[in-house]
């Protein structure tokens, strides 16, 4: 099945440590995405790739870091610095032909105790 | 001003109605138009992707853009208690791929 997938689905972190998600698709796309998503808030972006070893800050990216070593993956790590990391993180992949526009995976809730 | 407005409701309808979901915008710009569907605790799934004005339908959905009023709507026909879930609109420019700017999204529920 071609598709996004993202793990873990929950997380639980403790004030102070590092954690990170992961993104994974197989739909061969260039583009990838990671967005933040709180309750009565739109989603916003925090960092994006559009080809292999380089990356984008997006409008929230202060207190997270990313990756793209394979076309395939996009990690995202939050760090100690994020103020107020409890949130849904979603990661979105887009191609560049067809419906230009971005697909998005099951979701990440991360929960800081 | 945010760049796009839209209802948070919540929206209730009985089973069988027809809904109207809504978005506005400012940016004259944005060319590209999409709605997602967001079940609860789930990822969003795209449903609607239109450019420029016009209607455009696929099966008991249809979306609607007015550009010259800066509005746009998602029409669904028949609701049925499985389209209960939030919808978000989404817009962006033509060279804008990687900037998409999202309403906070409508919840909707259908009841049986």
């Amino acid at each position: 099945d071609g598709g996004i997938t993202q793990s873990p689905k929950y997380l639980f972190r403790k004030e102070g440590q590092n954690v990170t998600l992961s993104c994974e698709q197989n739909l061969n796309h260039d583009a990838m995405y990671w967005y933040r998503q709180d309750p009565g808030q739109g989603l916003r972006l925090i960092y994006y790739s559009q080809i292999v070893n380089d990356f984008q800050k997006g409008d929230i990216a202060e207190g997270y870091s990313v990756s793209r070593e394979k076309k395939e993956s996009f990690p995202l790590t939050v760090t100690s610095a994020q103020k107020n990391p409890t949130a849904f993180y979603l990661c979105a992949s887009r191609g560049l032909i067809g419906a230009n526009t971005q697909y998005f995976g099951p979701g990440t809730r991360l929960t800081v105790l | 001003q945010k760049e796009v407005e839209q209802d948070p409701g919540p929206l209730s309808v009985p089973e069988g109605a027809i809904v109207s979901l809504n978005c506005t915008y400012s940016n004259s710009a944005f060319q590209y138009f999409m709605w997602y569907r967001q079940y609860s605790r789930k990822g969003p799934e795209l449903l609607m992707y239109t450019y420029s004005s016009g209607n455009k339908e696929d099966g008991r959905f249809t979306a609607q853009v007015d550009k010259s009023s800066k509005y746009i709507s998602l029409f669904i026909r028949d609701s049925q208690p499985s389209d209960s879930a939030t919808y978000l609109c989404a817009m962006r420019t033509v060279s804008g791929a990687n900037n998409l700017f999202f309403g906070t999204g409508t919840r909707l529920t259908v009841i049986p």
